[in-house]
């Protein structure tokens, strides 16, 4: 069946540098990704999205990456802030949204 | 900024009890979902419904469950009997029928 996963559950970075979240997702079929970001107690917030004919695209200090062959898709965060600390999610659009399991970004002083 | 509301933010229930879970969708929207996320895991999705009906459910949504827009504005999610198991954040999201951006803060459903 298809699922989508993350290959990091935890990722810790020092204020400044970039940050890259991983996710890998088996449904070859699937044409939209979308990331959130979801702050504690919160609902997940929509970051970025990419279409499957696309292999990047880029946002305000985000970037989303698409690799179709290995099915793979990568949120970079440039300059990493304490704000940015939460838990990412990304997810796969077919008839509904499939997400994956999360990745917890801390963000370190 | 549009938002979608939910209420209540947290709801505490015995075992056995019926609740609704409310949600005001964006005004302009004509897609609306349930997802829930068990503490720690991740957000699974429930249902989906537009133009009355449910357009898509998942296994989770099972005869426990049902859905409602009552008056053109609410969009509720009722569980009848519910059980221990079902304890989980439960998140209402709404679109035009593009991207899923946006969701409501949820509704902690704590069953005892």
């Amino acid at each position: 069946g298809e699922s989508v996963g993350l290959h990091l559950p935890t990722l810790s970075v020092q204020e400044g540098d970039n940050s890259i979240i991983n996710c890998a997702y088996s449904n070859s079929a699937s044409d939209y990704f979308i990331w959130y970001k979801q702050e504690s107690g919160k609902g997940p917030q929509f970051i970025i999205d990419i279409r499957s004919n696309m292999d990047k695209r880029q946002g305000q200090r985000v970037t989303v990456l698409l690799n179709k062959t290995v099915k793979h898709l990568s949120l970079q965060i440039a300059a990493t802030q304490p704000g940015d600390s939460a838990v990412y999610f990304c997810a796969e659009s077919g008839q509904n949204f499939v997400f994956g399991p999360g990745t917890r970004l801390s963000v370190l002083p | 900024e549009p938002e979608v509301t939910q209420t209540p933010s947290h709801q505490v229930t015995q075992m056995g009890q019926e609740v609704i879970l409310r949600c005001v969708p964006i005004s302009n929207h004509l897609y609306f979902y349930w997802y829930r996320q068990i503490l720690g895991q991740k957000v699974e999705f429930l249902v989906s419904f537009y133009n009355n009906e449910i357009s898509e459910k998942s296994e989770i949504f099972d005869d426990q469950f049902s859905v409602e827009r009552p008056d053109g504005s609410n969009f509720t999610l009722k569980i009848r009997s519910t059980k221990l198991e079902d304890s989980a954040m439960y998140f209402c999201a709404s679109t035009t029928g593009g991207v899923l951006a946006f969701f409501g803060q949820g509704t902690r459903l704590t069953v005892v």
